[in-house]
């Protein structure tokens, strides 16, 4: 099934160390978002790709950076993760133009802790 | 100010009953419009989408207001499985979600 894709569901790092998750999509959506949603608060959008394009949020810290070397895929570094950083982190797909509706996809999410 | 503002509940229901959740956005320019559940520890899952015309689905209605910038989503004869967290959604600018905070909501069996 087409789906989104997030490794790994569980990912503990320690702090200060350099931490990747990883998405990827079937569904050949060209809008990729990160979202960051910490226990009880709503989903917080990081930043998001439309194609090659990159948007950051104004408020997304320097330590959170993206890439997106392809249609497929699309990856979050944490470079210096702090205690605060623990989170559920989720990708997201839509397709521009798709009706109202767009086609939100949401992966299952890479729940982070950082020790 | 909250871009999307729900109560946060939690909403404790006996299963049976009718329960009601609202939602106000602050940009008079959003686009579009959804209720999103997310079950513990889960990703969002759309429920449905809201239309100014309201709209239903099963025991779900949605409706909106958009002069007083108001969603709402009324559950009917709620069942334990409806037990989860509400998400109000709003869509602007360039295809962004963005979340309310979420109801909580249990039934009570």
């Amino acid at each position: 099934d087409a789906m989104v894709i997030q490794n790994p569901r569980y990912q503990v790092t320690q702090f200060g160390k350099p931490v990747t998750l990883s998405c990827s999509q079937t569904l050949n959506h060209n809008v990729m978002y990160w979202y960051q949603q910490k226990s009880s608060q709503a989903p917080k959008l990081l930043f998001h790709y439309y194609d090659k394009d990159f948007n950051n949020e104004a408020d997304t810290p320097d330590n959170f950076q993206s890439r997106r070397p392809n249609t497929s895929f699309c990856f979050l570094d944490i470079r210096s993760p702090g205690l605060g950083d623990a989170a559920m982190y989720l990708c997201a797909t839509s397709r521009a133009g798709q009706g109202t509706n767009y086609g939100y996809t949401f992966g299952s999410g890479t729940r982070l802790t950082v020790v | 100010r909250k871009e999307v503002e729900q109560d946060p509940g939690p909403f404790n229901v006996p299963e049976g009953a009718t329960v009601a959740f609202n939602c106000t956005y602050s940009n008079s320019a959003s686009q579009s419009f959804f209720w999103y559940r997310q079950d513990c520890r889960k990703e969002p899952k759309l429920l449905m989408s809201v239309y100014s015309s309201g709209n239903e689905d099963g025991r779900f209605t949605a409706q909106l207001n958009r002069a007083s910038q108001y969603i709402s989503l009324l559950i009917r004869d709620s069942k334990l499985s409806d037990s989860a967290t509400y998400l109000c959604v709003v869509i602007q600018g360039a295809q962004k979600l963005v979340f309310g905070q979420g109801t909580r909501l249990t039934i009570n069996p």
